[in-house]
């Protein structure tokens, strides 16, 4: 079945130095993939996407990497700062026929930054 | 910014209570989603909601779950009966476009006893 996961439960960083959090989906067919960050008690936060027509997109200190050949997406960060601790999910976007696209998300990776 | 808000942050209820969560979406949003998180797990889809239908739903979402737009900002959830299995983080979400991102609220808390 379709399935969106991640490598790495929890990853550990020093402040200062670059992340990578990685992300396997399985649904060749999905055209648009999204990185959010999730704090404690807080709802997801959007944090960059991509669409299948680009292998690369760059944000403010993050950039997003899609491989189609492996099915594989990861998210960068730049000099990772304590602010970027948090639980970071790909999801994966079905466009519905009926209206609107829904997401599938992965697992969660939990980032550490550590001073 | 233009945020998705919701109401209760965190609501207690015993079990087979009704309870209905709120969610106010963007404002020009068209399209709104519920979404679900079970402690220490994965966000799960529940629903979404276009032009006053439910354009789609999960296998969670069945005959106890329902969702209205009372009005033209209002977006809610209504659990018929609570399970225990019911309790989680319950998470709106809306877009402007079918393709577009999803933005989410901050969720309310569900804590079925």
């Amino acid at each position: 079945g379709e399935s969106v996961g991640l490598h790495l439960p929890t990853l550990s960083v020093q402040e200062g130095d670059n992340s990578i959090i990685n992300c396997a989906y399985s649904n060749s067919a999905s055209d648009y993939f999204i990185w959010y960050k999730q704090e404690s008690g807080k709802g997801p936060q959007f944090i960059i996407d991509i669409r299948s027509n680009m292998d690369k997109r760059q944000g403010q200190r993050v950039t997003v990497l899609l491989n189609k050949t492996v099915k594989h997406l990861s998210l960068q960060i730049a000099a990772t700062q304590p602010g970027d601790s948090a639980v970071y999910f790909c999801a994966e976007s079905y466009i519905l026929t009926g209206g609107g696209n829904k997401l599938t998300f992965g697992t969660g990776t939990q980032l550490k930054v550590e001073l | 910014e233009p945020e998705v808000t919701q109401t209760p942050s965190h609501q207690v209820t015993q079990m087979g209570q009704e309870v209905i969560l709120r969610c106010v979406p963007i404002s020009n949003h068209l399209y709104f989603y519920w979404y679900r998180q079970i402690l220490g797990q994965k966000v799960e889809f529940l629903v979404s909601f276009y032009n006053n239908e439910i354009s789609e739903k999960s296998e969670i979402f069945d005959d106890q779950f329902s969702v209205e737009r009372p009005d033209g900002s209002n977006f809610t959830l209504k659990i018929r009966s609570t399970k225990l299995e019911d309790s989680a983080m319950y998470f709106c979400a809306s877009t402007g476009g079918m393709t577009d991102t999803q933005y989410f609220g901050p969720g309310t808390r569900l804590t079925v006893l």
